[in-house]
């Protein structure tokens, strides 16, 4: 069954530093997203990717946080400069079209700065 | 502020008995709805998604939505110890994002 990939499962950084966060979709969708979830709370949107362009954007992605699909495959989420709030799970989810379908959510990134 | 709540739980449940989940949203703009389940440390995993008023049944579950109400549920028939998880309840409208609730844990005991 396809799925979605992530990488890497878990990463520490020092706060200050850069993390990318990569995502291979499912090959057919062409819709990509990148939520976050900070421990015991729920799971927020945080951008909307398609046709090489953000389609939207939650008050959370600000100018520290990026995308990009570099190819035909991969979907990067980059944080230029972490914050010690930054520390949540990253999904990265896809869907074949947008709105009102399914989307279907990678295994996530644990991502803590210390 | 466009909000989907729910019922942190626990819900417990013996297993064999329905589990009853439950989700409002504010947003009449709303036109699906999705329930995800979580494992503890795990990414949400789609159940099913309802758009039309009424119910929508597949195996052991059935989403019920009503509209009028800005309510949605879920059933889950013959609750098995493998359901306990955390049930996301989520929106969406006309954008892409989904709109997610809290979630309900739910503990079925043999």
């Amino acid at each position: 069954e396809p799925e979605v990939t992530q990488t890497p499962s878990h990463q520490v950084t020092q706060m200050g530093q850069e993390v990318i966060l990569r995502c291979v979709p499912i090959s057919n969708h062409l819709y990509f997203y990148w939520y976050r979830q900070i421990l015991g709370q729920k799971v927020e949107f945080l951008v909307s990717f398609y046709n090489n362009e953000i389609s939207e954007k939650s008050e959370i992605f600000d100018d520290q946080f990026s995308v990009e699909r570099p190819d035909g495959s991969n979907f990067t989420l980059k944080i230029r400069s972490t914050k010690l709030e930054d520390s949540a799970m990253y999904f990265c989810a896809s869907s074949e079209v947008p709105r009102n379908t399914e989307a279907f959510f990678g295994q996530g990134t644990r991502l803590t700065v210390v | 502020q466009k909000e989907v709540e729910q019922n942190s739980g626990p819900l417990s449940v013996p297993e064999g008995a329905i589990a009853s989940l439950n989700c409002t949203y504010s947003d009449r703009g709303s036109q699906s709805f999705f329930w995800y389940r979580q494992y503890s440390g795990k990414s949400p995993e789609l159940i099913m998604f309802i758009y039309s008023n009424g119910d929508k049944e597949d195996g052991r579950f059935t989403a019920q939505l009503n509209k009028a109400s800005q309510y949605v549920s879920l059933l889950i028939r013959d609750s098995q110890p493998s359901d306990s998880a955390t049930y996301l309840c989520a929106s969406s409208g006309d954008t892409d994002k989904l709109i997610f609730g809290t979630g309900t844990r739910l503990q079925v005991f043999p």
